[in-house]
């Protein structure tokens, strides 16, 4: 079974830019999940999503926004970049949700220039 | 909010040595996960423990979860350098629904 996949694996962009990163997960998965990964803040939790809906939501501003499509595949978007948003994205997907195992991509590295 | 605490954040240890990282919450926790990165890699799950003091083994690598199920602990024997990475628990939440809330990490390192 293939893995969770990410694209692009590197970005580069300006601040004020904006950027859309994509997720597919593991077939039969309905639920996928993004993280924030930074040296200094550790593995933060950005959304799920469960079935093309958003099913939780953690604590970052209105610039980061995602969705989920049929297929179960997953954007993210972030607006109006910041310096501080350079980052490794992580996308996870699992069959049920959170409580359960997550398989994590191999990530998408942002930077912001 | 919601937070779990792990300690210590850095251990550098001699191949061969034990190896132990602790993961603490003020509030019980629905269930532990723990997941595995390593050096440039994303996080690989290892296991999740959801019983009150359940003890599960994987070769070398022991997981606890608290009576209280307010802590758990990954123990290590015998490092090797395949060991290195960073360990994280998460606390994932009740059912469906709960989010998966990362501690911030224990970074291993062993020396040959």
């Amino acid at each position: 079974k293939a893995g969770v996949t990410q694209t692009p694996r590197y970005l580069i962009k300006t601040r004020g830019q904006q950027v859309t990163l994509s997720c597919s997960p593991i077939s039969g998965h309905r639920s996928v999940s993004w993280y924030q990964q930074t040296p200094g803040q550790g593995l933060q939790f950005l959304f799920e999503y469960f079935s093309e809906t958003q099913r939780n939501k953690g604590n970052f501003p209105g610039r980061f926004s995602g969705r989920q499509f049929s297929n179960s595949r997953s954007e993210m978007n972030v607006s109006t970049l910041e310096l501080g948003d350079s980052a490794l994205y992580l996308c996870a997907s699992s069959l049920y949700g959170q409580g359960y195992e997550q398989y994590f991509g191999p990530g998408t590295r942002l930077t912001v220039t | 909010g919601q937070q779990v605490m792990q300690i210590p954040q850095y251990q550098h240890v001699q191949e061969g040595e034990d190896f132990t990282t602790y993961c603490n919450s003020s509030t019980t926790l629905s269930n532990i996960q723990w997941y595995k990165q390593r050096p440039g890699g994303h996080p690989v799950f290892l296991i999740q423990l959801v019983k009150s003091g359940e003890v599960k083994k994987q070769k070398r690598l022991t997981f606890q979860f608290g009576e209280a199920k307010k802590n758990s602990s990954l123990h290590i024997t015998a490092t090797q350098t395949t060991d290195v990475g960073t360990y994280f628990c998460a606390e994932g939440g009740s059912g469906n629904t709960g989010k998966l809330i990362f501690g911030q990490g224990t970074t291993l390192q062993v020396k040959p």
